[in-house]
């Protein structure tokens, strides 16, 4: 699987949208994207993935650049609840493949600030 | 519905002493995992399971074992507790739904278990 750079940590106002960015400049064509976060020492909570369209759910927004080497995940309205550990991973979709686990890197911890 | 359930959710155990860590899950999912996460670090991977019966190693296997004698249910043991093996325990799980083209999409987390060696 493709490895990614995160900023380690990002500050955001309450109400304004949080871009947290991602780098995987090694992505192959079958790698999708995928995003998860972990509030305080909780259990991983799934955002949101995808593979090569800007993605959308009540979530967040994925936004996947053209040579998808680089993604953006929004967070429209960050509330304090945001706050979090932001991993961005990358790995392979299809089922078939013998590689199923998700590969966590260190991630983006997310303030946001009232 | 209870999603993903590790017990238990504290243990301090001494050098030496084994223990074995339960992760059920009532999804029905094919796939479960066992990650370790030590202070201000990523999650990695010690074993996997990809259906009843059958494990496989991850990144950090050595010093753990697993068995997957029901599809709910894997198992996390220790032989001897080390010192180093102190950190929290996250079981996942995930599904698969052959013949209907959809993917594995995302993984569901238990709350973990922080286990202290001492």
């Amino acid at each position: 699987d493709a490895k990614t750079t995160q900023p380690p940590s990002m500050d955001c106002a309450e109400g304004r949208a949080a871009n947290l960015p991602c780098n995987h400049s090694t992505i192959s064509g079958n790698e999708y994207v995928y995003w998860y976060r972990q509030i305080h020492s909780q259990g991983p909570q799934y955002i949101i993935h995808g593979l090569k369209n800007n993605e959308t759910n009540e979530m967040a927004s994925l936004i996947i650049t053209e040579d998808r080497k680089s993604s953006t995940l929004i967070l429209p309205h960050a509330t304090l609840r945001d706050t979090a550990v932001y991993y961005c991973i990358v790995r392979v979709g299809v089922m078939d493949t013998g590689r199923r686990a998700l590969t966590f890197g260190s991630g983006t911890r997310l303030q946001v600030q009232p | 519905n209870a999603g993903v359930t590790q017990t238990p959710k504290f243990r301090v155990l001494k050098t030496g002493q084994s223990m074995t860590l339960l992760c059920a899950q009532d999804m029905n999912h094919e796939y479960m995992y066992w990650y370790r996460q030590d202070p201000g670090m990523g999650l990695r991977l010690i074993h996997y399971s990809v259906g009843e019966g059958t494990t496989a190693k991850g990144e950090v296997p050595d010093g753990y074992n697993v068995s997957r004698l029901k599809k709910q249910n894997f198992l996390l043991g220790l032989e001897s507790a080390a010192p180093s093996q102190t950190s929290v325990y996250f079981c996942a799980s995930s599904y698969y739904l052959p013949g209907t083209g959809k993917r594995n999409t995302e993984a569901f987390f238990g709350q973990g278990t922080r286990l202290t060696v001492v």
